[in-house]
């Protein structure tokens, strides 16, 4: 069956310090992978997405990730993490030709002033 | 653009009653999908649709919920009975594509308590 994991369900950094947020997923053919933000009281919003080329993948707010096939991971990482990023984290994949999406459980970031 | 547009954003409602969930889509896009989220399960895809079309509903729970999606500009996602397993935050969302996947833009949700 197909799915996501999330490794974390909770992180607590301070500020400035570097993030990464693991996140694999089982699923045997190509996958469209999406990295989605929930602030506290707002909806989800787009971080970045992998389609097809460069596996290293840059978004908004300087958040990057990597898709690693032979891992099939799809990794979250941000050099310098700051309190506005304190929200909730899923990572999220398509394929097959479906066009839903399959989500992690999602990861609460927590960062200490 | 306004957005994906849900109401009500939160409903109440006691245990066997009809609960009827609303969402207006992007202008142009041309898939839409409800997902719903809990603590337990996390977010998972109920329905989608494609040009106003079901095309999975696999992740429907049960007969109890129901979807249409009656033109471009409209769908509900509907729960006759109500339980109150059905509580949870109800996220209805769309996207454009054009000639292959593209980001599904997601409304604020509904949050359902059924009591």
């Amino acid at each position: 069956a197909q799915s996501v994991s999330q490794h974390n369900h909770h992180v607590i950094l301070s500020e400035a310090a570097s993030l990464e947020l693991g996140c694999n997923y089982s699923y045997g053919g190509t996958v469209n992978l999406f990295w989605y933000v929930q602030y506290p009281g707002q909806h989800l919003q787009l971080l970045l997405k992998y389609f097809s080329g460069d596996p290293l993948v840059k978004g908004i707010k300087g958040f990057e990730a990597e898709f690693i096939k032979s891992k099939f991971s799809f990794n979250l990482r941000k050099p310098s993490v700051q309190w506005s990023d304190t929200a909730e984290y899923f990572c999220a994949f398509s394929g097959g030709g479906a066009d839903g999406l399959t989500f992690g459980k999602g990861t609460h970031l927590i960062i200490q002033p | 653009d306004a957005g994906v547009i849900q109401s009500p954003r939160h409903e109440v409602t006691e245990m066997g009653q009809e609960v009827t969930l609303r969402c207006k889509p992007i202008s142009g896009h041309d898939y839409l999908f409800w997902y719903r989220q809990t603590m337990m399960r996390g977010l998972e895809l109920l329905i989608y649709f494609n040009n106003n079309v079901p095309i999975d509903d696999s992740g429907m729970p049960e007969d109890r919920f129901s979807a249409k999606m009656p033109n471009a500009s409209f769908s509900t996602l509907k729960i006759q009975p109500s339980e109150p397993r059905d509580s949870a935050v109800y996220f209805c969302a769309s996207s454009f594509r054009d000639r292959g996947p593209d980001t599904q833009y997601f409304g604020p949700g509904t949050r359902l308590t059924v009591l």
